[in-house]
């Protein structure tokens, strides 16, 4: 089972500010499958990036995705307040399925 | 726009099992192009995937379920189901239901039911 390891696990920042996101992974995930999702407070996650940093449909610019290998980070380039969740990434590499443990962005 | 809903009991007591649906609209589950899943999330933790069943009824499911898991299809109404035997409080949580592409280069969530938290309790 790959084991997704992310940081920081809280992030404290004011809207505006870049937000840099990482996910590191306890075996290489090939061919870039790993996707980021956003959850808010009762929500169901949303799809953010899938291959690493393919935006999915209707996700902001402000939103990318980059990495490779055990490595893989998202990026928030100016947070705005709908922005302040918890981010998850996923790998679909192999089975079973895993998530991170989350790293939530809050508002400083 | 498709959606997913989840429906089933929310509080259920220890040792039975649990029975969840997921009803499919404005899509249908008869699709080469995608699998349908499920996911829990246990109060204030992280996702953890349970399994997944394509229309003809082909599963996977997560070894760390001990075997417990069933999932399944009804293509005449639309809904794929999840069981869950042997109930402990530690199977309290969120449940979601989802849809995921079909092969292995599109195993993430596109879409998602909003959740119904199950309880396990006596």
């Amino acid at each position: 089972e790959i084991v997704l390891t992310q940081s920081p696990g809280t992030l404290s920042l004011s809207p505006g500010e870049r937000a840099t996101l990482s996910c590191r992974a306890s075996q290489s995930v090939s061919n870039y499958y790993l996707a980021w999702y956003q959850q808010k407070s009762g929500q169901a996650p949303r799809l953010l990036i899938y291959g690493a940093s393919r935006r999915a449909t209707g996700i902001p610019d402000r939103f990318s995705g980059s990495g490779s290998g055990t490595d893989f980070t998202l990026t928030i380039s100016r947070l705005e307040p709908e922005d302040f969740a918890v981010y998850y990434c996923q790998q679909y590499d192999s089975s079973p399925l895993t998530f991170g443990g989350g790293t939530r962005v809050e508002i400083k | 726009q498709l959606q997913l809903q989840e429906s089933g009991p929310g509080l259920v007591k220890p040792s039975e099992t649990l029975s969840l649906t997921c009803t499919v609209s404005g899509g249908s589950v008869i699709s080469s192009s995608y699998r349908w899943g499920w996911v829990r999330q246990s109060p204030g933790k992280g996702l953890e995937w349970i399994g997944c069943v394509s229309f003809s009824g082909s599963t996977r499911d997560n070894p760390s379920l001990k075997s417990r898991v069933t999932i399944s299809v009804d293509t005449s109404r639309n809904q794929f189901s999840l069981q869950l035997n042997s109930l402990t409080a530690a199977d309290t949580a969120v449940y979601y239901c989802g849809r995921r592409g079909y092969n292995s280069d599109s195993g993430f969530f596109d879409f998602w039911g909003q959740g119904i938290l199950v309880t396990v309790s006596s």
